[in-house]
């Protein structure tokens, strides 16, 4: 009964494959987000989404497209994968905007 | 636009009282968030402020100044498992980039 989960937890791949990273929330939230978090810590936010529509898209390289199927999912596509992308990937969901935020566990993509 | 700043790092001693300072700037605001993340974890929600004033929830409390663009956290009786990222917050859920907090015995 996890309430936002997302999947895989870790994620290994080589320079120049793609990857998805699937997000799936079951709390009848309006809005998703996709997180960024280096090895610097530093949560920068990439997408985010309200009700299926696009509402936030950061400065993010057009490698990464978010899709979102329903309400209750956000994935995350990344084509052409670089070393730059090794971080951990959060989803969130939230009841609407700026509201309480919940994450998933994060995905560990490590690129080699 | 969002642009969130608070300190790199600090280091308390346990049962002891440290005030974690955000100050922000933002095109559209509605309402200040910190968020808990421990070493390896997801961040968890601590608070809201939409506001002016303190809000208390036992050991955590948080501040808001809308005038100032200011916020605080304050964690008093310090212990060991509130090592921790602490993040502050603002407009879409834009995050600073935290304050690492030690707590030493």
């Amino acid at each position: 009964d996890t309430a936002v989960s997302q999947t895989p937890k870790y994620l290994v791949t080589q320079m120049g494959n793609d990857k998805s990273i699937k997000c799936e929330q079951n709390l009848g939230h309006d809005t998703m987000y996709w997180y960024k978090q280096d090895s610097k810590k530093f949560l920068k936010i990439m997408f985010s989404y309200n009700n299926k529509e696009l509402i936030i898209n950061e400065t993010v390289p057009n490698r990464f497209s978010p899709k979102s199927p329903d309400k209750a999912h956000l994935n995350l596509h990344i084509n052409s994968l670089e070393l730059g992308d090794s971080a951990v990937y959060f989803c969130a969901s939230s009841h609407r905007e700026n509201t309480e935020a919940f994450f998933g566990q994060g995905t560990r993509l490590t690129v080699v | 636009g969002q642009n969130i700043d608070q300190p790199t790092e600090m280091t308390a001693t346990e049962g002891a009282i440290v005030q974690i300072n955000c100050t922000y700037q933002t095109s559209g605001f509605n309402g200040l968030f910190w968020y808990q993340q421990h070493a390896g974890e997801a961040p968890t929600f601590l608070s809201y402020n939409v506001l002016d004033g303190l809000e208390e929830k036992g050991r955590f409390s948080s501040f808001l100044s809308r005038s100032k663009g200011y916020s605080y956290l304050l964690l008093k009786e310090l212990q060991m498992k509130d090592s921790a990222s602490y993040l502050c917050a603002s407009y879409k859920l834009s995050f600073g980039a935290g304050t690492t907090v030690t707590v030493r015995a």
